[in-house]
């Protein structure tokens, strides 16, 4: 079964542009997360979508959004970028139960100038 | 809010040593715990979780961890540490009040050192 995939993997942007990123679940998982990765931060949620719907959303502005797909797949949308915003993109895949881990692609690494 | 703790940033440790990556967590209700590990350039790989039972779980590539409730303490073990470990060790909680979200810990990087 293939696992999560991301494109692009690698992107460069200017400060104000904005960017879509690209996520495909693994076949059968029906929740898609997001997770902003950055040395000083760490690990954090931006959003779940479930069956085309945002179930959850962490605590990150108005220019981070999102949307899924009726086949799952999900894209995350950053407008006006700033430099902070750079940073490793992670999506993450599972069944839709509380007891199931998430199965993470390799990520996208976003870098703002 | 749940969240969890990883009180060391490196953990360094001989090659055939064991080893442990700590790990504290702190919780409302029963804690459903996991375990990443993340290479270079890489996304997050999945090692082990606890959701109830037994308190040692096993987990992917000869990993282990305890689950201790009275310690707060969900700490990873390996009996024989492999140079291959040296990686970055996440710990994590399922945030139920945020659907299925996971609440990661800073992080510890492993290394092994032959």
């Amino acid at each position: 079964k293939a696992g999560v995939t991301q494109t692009p993997r690698y992107l460069i942007k200017t400060r104000g542009q904005q960017v879509t990123l690209s996520c495909s679940p693994i076949s059968g998982h029906r929740s898609v997360s997001w997770y902003q990765q950055t040395p000083g931060q760490g690990l954090q949620f931006l959003f779940e979508y479930f069956s085309e719907t945002q179930r959850n959303k962490g605590n990150f502005p108005g220019r981070f959004s999102g949307r899924q797909f009726s086949n799952s797949r999900s894209e995350m949308n950053v407008s006006t970028l700033e430099l902070g915003d750079s940073a490793l993109y992670l999506c993450a895949s599972s069944p839709d139960s509380s007891y199931n881990e998430q199965f993470f692609g390799p990520g996208t690494r976003l870098t703002v100038l | 809010a749940q969240s969890v703790a990883q009180p060391e940033d490196q953990v360094n440790v001989a090659e055939g040593n064991p080893l442990t990556v700590k790990c504290t967590y702190s919780v409302s209700g029963n804690p459903y715990l996991f375990w990443y590990v993340q290479y270079p350039n890489r996304g997050l790989q999945f090692l082990l979780k606890y959701i109830t039972g037994d308190n040692l779980v096993k987990g992917s590539y000869g990993f282990e961890a305890e689950f201790n409730k009275s310690q707060t303490s969900f700490h990873l073990k390996k009996p024989s540490a492999l140079v291959s470990d040296s990686a970055l060790y996440f710990c994590a909680v399922r945030d139920i009040n945020s659907g299925y979200a996971l609440n990661f810990g800073k992080g510890t990087s492993l290394l092994v050192t032959p």
